[in-house]
């Protein structure tokens, strides 16, 4: 069956460029999730949607950090004005109940 | 701040050997304890987690081991298999609390040579 699909799978941009990253999560999953991975690092939470509404997004680490999912399913991350900490793997996560959760890919996020 | 602590930070094990990969956490409201495993280029994908209220979880060659008063849990492999060699990473979260938003530790990077 699919699992969660992210894309694009590889994203560079020059520093100030605006990105937006896209998540497909499992069909029917309630809640869906976006993480940030560093090199070398474990995942860290950014922000959470049950269906439509984004409950928490108090891992946003700017204000050019931005995310919707308006009909519930697909969600888009999008990032303004990158910066060069913003280099990272991009996780996006869905769960159709309170505990297990499937990630996708990741989409990793060059800024030069 | 740091909620979830992992060790070791890399491991080498031999083939047929138990790997052992340690976490230690400091919210008490935790109570779900996952365990992940992420090879290059791929999601983390879910190989078995467990709930405060019992000591030891196993399924297949993996088990997981909890101490709720040491607040510390841990990833046994049994007869580790070169194709084990990934990275773990442990995990936490709070039930009804922001959907069980998961706080990972660090990772180990695990290497089973044949």
């Amino acid at each position: 069956g699919a699992g969660v699909s992210q894309s694009p799978r590889y994203k560079v941009a020059k520093r100030g460029q605006d990105v937006a990253l896209r998540c497909d999560p499992i069909s029917g999953h309630v809640s869906l999730f976006w993480y940030q991975q560093a090199l070398g690092q474990g995942p860290e939470f950014l922000t959470y949607f049950q269906n439509e509404a984004q409950l928490d997004k108090s891992g946003l680490p700017s204000d050019r950090f931005f995310a919707e999912r308006p009909e519930g399913s697909v969600s888009t991350l999008k990032i303004q004005r990158t910066q060069q900490e913003d280099s990272a793997v991009y996780l996006c996560a869905s769960s159709p109940h309170r505990y297990e959760q499937f990630f996708g890919p990741g989409t990793r996020l060059t800024v030069l | 701040q740091q909620q979830v602590k992992q060790s070791p930070q890399s491991l080498i094990v031999q083939k047929g050997g138990i790997s052992i990969i340690n976490c230690a956490y400091e919210n008490t409201a935790f109570d779900y304890f996952p365990w992940y495993q992420q090879f290059p280029g791929k999601g983390p994908a879910l190989l078995i987690a467990i709930r405060p209220d019992v000591s030891e979880k196993k399924e297949g060659r993996f088990t997981i081991s909890f101490n709720k008063s040491a607040k510390q849990f841990s990833l046994h492999i049994m007869d580790s298999q070169p194709g084990d060699s990934a990275t773990y990473f442990c995990a936490a979260s709070i039930e009804e609390t922001s959907g069980s938003r998961l706080t990972f530790g660090e990772g180990t990077q695990l290497t089973v040579n044949p």
